[in-house]
């Protein structure tokens, strides 16, 4: 069974400061995508990683793809109010027919002014 | 371009009553997705459907769920004979063919309560 674990579960952090989330799995993933949702709405897509050692960055937000794809990483500079959230780490499960994606549990992160 | 569309935004069901929770997919996108969120639980897969087919339901309970994508229409996720553990944010998500695995867009969800 494919398992996403991501660490911490909850971070709750000063403004300025810099934090990274990680998410682990003992299975080989083709890409994996990370997720942010606000209370009362629907996950946000923020980057999708496909090749092995990929490193990707949205502003202030470092995504890293592990060299052997099983697993990522998600870095924030300079936290921000705004960055408060839950993200989430997901990936294809089973075959990469199925459509289905398999989550993390989630970091719930919460950024102080 | 509108998003992924989903009604209602809340539903309250007495025990025992249908729920039925709608999806309409971003244009352009003919593949659906459906997802349910327990609190502590984090989003769990329920269902992948195509017009007309149910492509993958290995995530829908096997008794009083079902799902289905109509020629016309949004997709419609039925709940039948509620109980209260069936209380979750329903989520609802689309994708182009073949690449849900660059990311899906998701709807705002439903909050169904169960009491």
């Amino acid at each position: 069974t494919q398992l996403l674990e991501q660490s911490p579960q909850f971070l709750s952090i000063q403004e300025g400061e810099n934090l990274t989330v990680y998410c682990n799995s003992s299975s080989v993933f083709s890409s994996l995508q990370w997720y942010r949702q606000e209370p009362g709405e629907g996950p946000v897509l923020l980057v999708t990683v496909v090749t092995g050692g990929e490193v990707k960055k949205l502003k202030r937000l470092t995504f890293q793809f592990g060299d052997a794809r099983k697993d990522s990483s998600l870095h924030i500079t300079a936290a921000q109010p705004g960055d408060t959230g839950l993200y989430l780490c997901a990936g294809p499960g089973g075959s990469s027919n199925t459509g289905k994606l398999i989550f993390g549990q989630g970091t719930t992160l919460q950024v102080k002014p | 371009n509108a998003g992924v569309m989903q009604n209602p935004r809340h539903l309250v069901r007495r025990r025992g009553q249908e729920a039925r929770l709608r999806c309409s997919p971003m244009k352009g996108h003919s593949h659906v997705y459906w997802y349910r969120q327990l609190p502590e639980e984090g989003l769990k897969f329920m269902v992948y459907l195509q017009k007309e087919n149910i492509i993958d339901e290995s995530g829908m309970p096997k008794e009083r769920f079902s799902a289905e994508f109509p020629k016309e229409g949004p997709s419609i996720l039925r709940i039948q004979q509620v109980v209260r553990g069936d209380s979750a944010a329903y989520f609802c998500a689309s994708s182009p063919p073949r690449e849900f695995i660059y990311g899906y867009t998701f709807g705002s969800g439903t909050r169904l309560t169960v009491v």
